[in-house]
Order: structure tokens, then sequence, then C-alpha cells
């Protein structure tokens, strides 16, 4: 089983700063890597895919990068509606089965 | 508009059983993967079972096989998940997921199933 490994557990950024989340995983992964968001009482949200392409209508100040075992989700200039809990997933393995890594909770500081 | 709809969670004792129902619309379920993920309370999300586009393959996260049975019903655009002899540990939000090249595009609204005696 592939293990992923998110960093920080808790993430505090003013609004207007850039925030950096770390996803590691235990096993290369290649570039199937995706990142999600998660508001307080609503599902999970795909933001990023193939370690860095954006889904459709995501904005353009959510980047990611990364490949092989190092991930990163990289917000430029944090906006209210940012805050929440990030979560990455890999999609490498067959049988499906896709892990997620703990989470990164972004709180305002 | 593409949705996903969830019914069937509720509150069961432990040993009981459930049947959740997922009812997708805006768009051809029969050509997509679906699965199913769980959140915990307070918790982060666990991947629990994928089933292909014809149901002719379908796979299980290790701590519910031989519990759990995913199905479809490509007729009624529908996803089933049978979980039986239901324990405590599965107390989870449950939801509804169409992959999306084994990305989770589209979500459900969730159904919370409780276990507790």
């Amino acid at each position: 089983e592939i293990v992923l490994t998110q960093s920080p557990a808790t993430l505090s950024v003013s609004p207007g700063e850039r925030a950096t989340l770390s996803c590691r995983a235990s096993q290369s992964v290649s570039t199937n890597l995706a990142w999600y968001q998660q508001k307080p009482g609503q599902a999970p949200r795909l933001l990023i895919s193939g370690a860095s392409t954006r889904a459709a209508g995501v904005p353009a100040r959510f980047s990611g990068s990364g490949s092989g075992t190092e991930f990163t989700l990289t917000i430029s200039s944090l906006q209210s509606e940012d805050f929440a809990v990030y979560y990455c997933q890999q999609y490498k393995n067959w049988p499906p089965m896709y892990t997620f890594g703990q989470g990164t909770k972004l709180e305002i500081k | 508009e593409v949705q996903l709809v969830e019914s069937g969670g509720g509150s069961v004792q432990p040993g009981g059983s459930l049947r959740l129902s997922c009812a997708a619309s805006g768009f051809t379920f029969n050509t997509y993967w679906m699965a199913w993920v769980r959140q915990a309370p307070g918790k982060g999300l666990e991947w629990v079972a994928s089933i292909k586009q014809d149901g002719g393959e379908r796979f299980y996260v290790d701590s519910v096989k031989g519990r759990f049975t995913l199905s479809r019903d490509n007729a009624k655009n529908s996803l089933y998940l049978q979980m039986n002899a239901l324990r405590a540990a599965d107390t989870a939000v449950y939801y509804c997921v169409r992959e999306d090249h084994a990305t989770y595009v589209v979500w459900g609204q969730g159904t919370l199933v409780t276990v507790s005696s």
C-alpha cells in the first residue's frame, strides 16, 4: 500500500499571503497525484490532477508541482474562501486502491 | 446538471446491515467507473470500493472485504453499497463519487452511517 504523508497538519497563514502544502509518498507515484479541498459540511472538491493540472473552474492561484514522491500545492495569495482542509490522493495503484493523505488544515492566522 | 444523490444512511446496531443507494443524473452513467469514499467523524478520506462500467470488476478496501458488496444498475443509473456485519469503525459519511481517469471529479452530498449500540 502506498502511504501519503501530508505536512504540516495545520498551517496558519494570513489572507493575501502564500501557502505551501506538502505531500510525500512512500514510493513513487510518478505524477498520479491529485489534490482536493474540503470545507466544513461539504463534499471534497477536486483541485489538481496529474500533480499539476488544475481542474475546471479552479482559480489560477492554485498550483501543483512535483513528481515521484514529493509534491506541493501552492496557493499564491490566500482568499478567505481558501481556508479549508486539503487532501492529496494517489492513483498509481492497480487494483484501484487510491489512498489519501491525512489532510492539512489551512487556517486563518 | 451532473449530480449524484445518496440515500439509505442511518443508525444501526453493530452486526446490522444497511444498503446505500446513489442516483446519478446529467451524464452517461454506464461509461464511468464509480466508487464510494467514506469519512469518519472528524477524520480524513478513505476509499471504500470501486466498480467498473459494466460491473464486471469490483475492488474493496481490505477492511470491508467479505462484508460490503458494491453493485450497479446501469438501466436505472444507480449505484448500490450493501453493507453487512457493520462495525463501529464503519461509522462515517459515505460519498458516492464518479471516477474520471482515476480522480474523483463528481461527488454526492454524502449520507451518514452510524453504527452504535
